[in-house]
């Protein structure tokens, strides 16, 4: 059965440095999504992206994060200056259509373990 | 932001019996609901799903039952296996994002 992938499964980073998490959707799929969750709170909604755009996004995607297809089998998601408060388990998605108007359920990743020391 | 509650954090049922996971939500714009499984260092996989103009969907041993005018669904897993253990999540959607409730971790007892 198709997956989404997600590298890597684990990143450190020190407070202030860039990183770019990265995920491969599954290929007829036409929607993405960015989800996190930190230990011990729920899954958030970050960002969701279509025709190369970004349809949605939450409060918590201000302008240290962006989202990027840059070609046609990856998906990013960059934070530029981390905080230690972005640490958290980042959770790639994606779906066939969008839902509500088809039974099209969001595939998830097996996310990357981001850690700000 | 508690539009969706899991209010049971664990639940242990004897292998074979039913399970039942409760999930209420605040949000009546909420047109789709999903239920995912979610076991350690992976994430969360589908299991079934329901809009809001059905009240019941089966698939197998699950079967969400939603009650529009509680703001209540429910998953039903029968008979419950050992490898149903793990933490299940309860989802919601309007427009493109998922709202998520904390999760029941669920543990069947062989």
């Amino acid at each position: 059965e198709p997956e989404v992938t997600q590298t890597p499964s684990h990143q450190v980073t020190q407070m202030g440095q860039e990183v770019i998490l990265r995920c491969v959707p599954i290929s007829n799929h036409l929607y993405f999504y960015w989800y996190r969750q930190i230990l011990g709170q729920k899954v958030e909604f970050l960002v969701s992206f279509y025709n190369n755009e970004i349809s949605e996004k939450s409060e918590i995607f201000d302008d240290q994060f962006s989202v990027e297809r840059p070609d046609g089998s990856n998906f990013t998601l960059k934070i530029r200056s981390t905080k230690l408060e972005d640490s958290a388990m980042y959770f790639c998605a994606s779906s066939e259509a969008l839902r509500g108007y088809y039974n099209s359920p969001l595939h998830f990743g097996n996310g990357t373990r981001l850690t700000v020391t | 932001d508690q539009q969706v509650k899991q209010n049971s954090p664990s639940l242990s049922v004897q292998e074979g019996r039913i399970s039942i996971l409760n999930c209420d939500y605040t949000n009546s714009m909420f047109d789709y609901f999903l239920w995912y499984k979610k076991y350690p260092a992976e994430g969360p996989t589908f299991l079934i799903s329901i809009s809001s103009i059905k009240d019941k969907n089966e698939d197998g041993r699950f079967t969400v039952f939603l009650n529009k005018s509680a703001k209540h669904l429910s998953l039903h897993i029968v008979p419950s296996q050992p490898g149903d253990s793990a933490v299940y999540f309860c989802a919601a959607s309007s427009g493109d994002k998922l709202t998520f409730g904390t999760g029941t971790r669920l543990a069947v007892r062989p």
